[in-house]
């Protein structure tokens, strides 16, 4: 099973917004509703910000959304903070109780 | 409130055998499926495993980089969940998560535990 490919880096400045692809294929992300995105700030455990493609979980921004098109998932930050500057990781069931991670993108807030 | 703990990280010869845990609290574990997710130095994130529940036959599945390797297995009268490394490569250097598995995505993360394989 291969990494879901992931930018490398994703730029914005503050009040902008960045969009995050995630490409897989028919046997992830195009064949499950199962997308999820975690952030991921320097030394932190990863957080839930997006499941199920495009539901938030309590207490995160909805300046956070996600969605799907065939194989691509997104995830698109608006209204940009320096508090969003962080790592981003998409991941998709695989079927078979497997899951399959994105290669991960940074954000950077200009 | 939700806690999810690891423990049992440390520095291993290459071959050697490690044994994780992770102690979760405040919600019905018995009823959930937990994963590990694991995170070399510097690197991505990486699905090392997951372990079903009770009503699912405790099923568990690995990625190809650690199967026949690597065992799952938990605990329900104590709440937890461990990771059996076995075989060890300097590659599977990383820190390691547990998490919950809600809604095929996971919700809670613990803080981690550090696992150095090196001579």
């Amino acid at each position: 099973q291969s990494a879901l490919t992931q930018p490398p880096s994703a730029p914005g400045s503050p009040g902008q917004s960045v969009t995050i692809s995630c490409t897989g294929t028919s046997s992830d992300v195009g064949g499950y509703n199962y997308v999820s995105w975690y952030q991921q700030h320097p030394g932190k455990a990863p957080k839930l910000m997006i499941y199920q493609v495009s539901e938030r979980p309590a207490g995160v921004p909805d300046r956070f959304s996600g969605s799907k098109s065939g194989n691509t998932a997104s995830l698109t930050v608006s209204g940009l903070q320096a508090e969003d500057e962080a790592d981003y990781y998409c991941t998709s069931y695989a079927g078979n109780n497997r899951y399959v991670f994105g290669t991960g993108t940074k954000v950077t807030v200009l | 409130e939700v806690q999810l703990v690891e423990s049992g990280g440390g520095l291993v010869q290459p071959g050697g055998s490690l044994r994780l845990s992770c102690a979760a609290s405040g919600f019905t574990f018995s009823d959930r499926y937990m994963n590990w997710v694991r995170q070399a130095p510097g690197k991505g994130l990486e699905w090392v495993g997951r372990s079903t529940s009770k009503a699912e036959s405790y099923t568990t599945e690995y990625a190809a980089s650690v199967k026949g390797r690597f065992t799952i297995s938990r605990d329900d009268s104590k709440n937890s969940v461990y990771l059996q490394m076995n075989s060890l490569k300097t590659e599977d250097t990383a820190v390691y998560f547990c998490t919950r598995d809600t809604f095929g995505s996971m919700d809670y993360w613990g803080q981690g535990t550090l696992v150095t394989v090196s001579s």
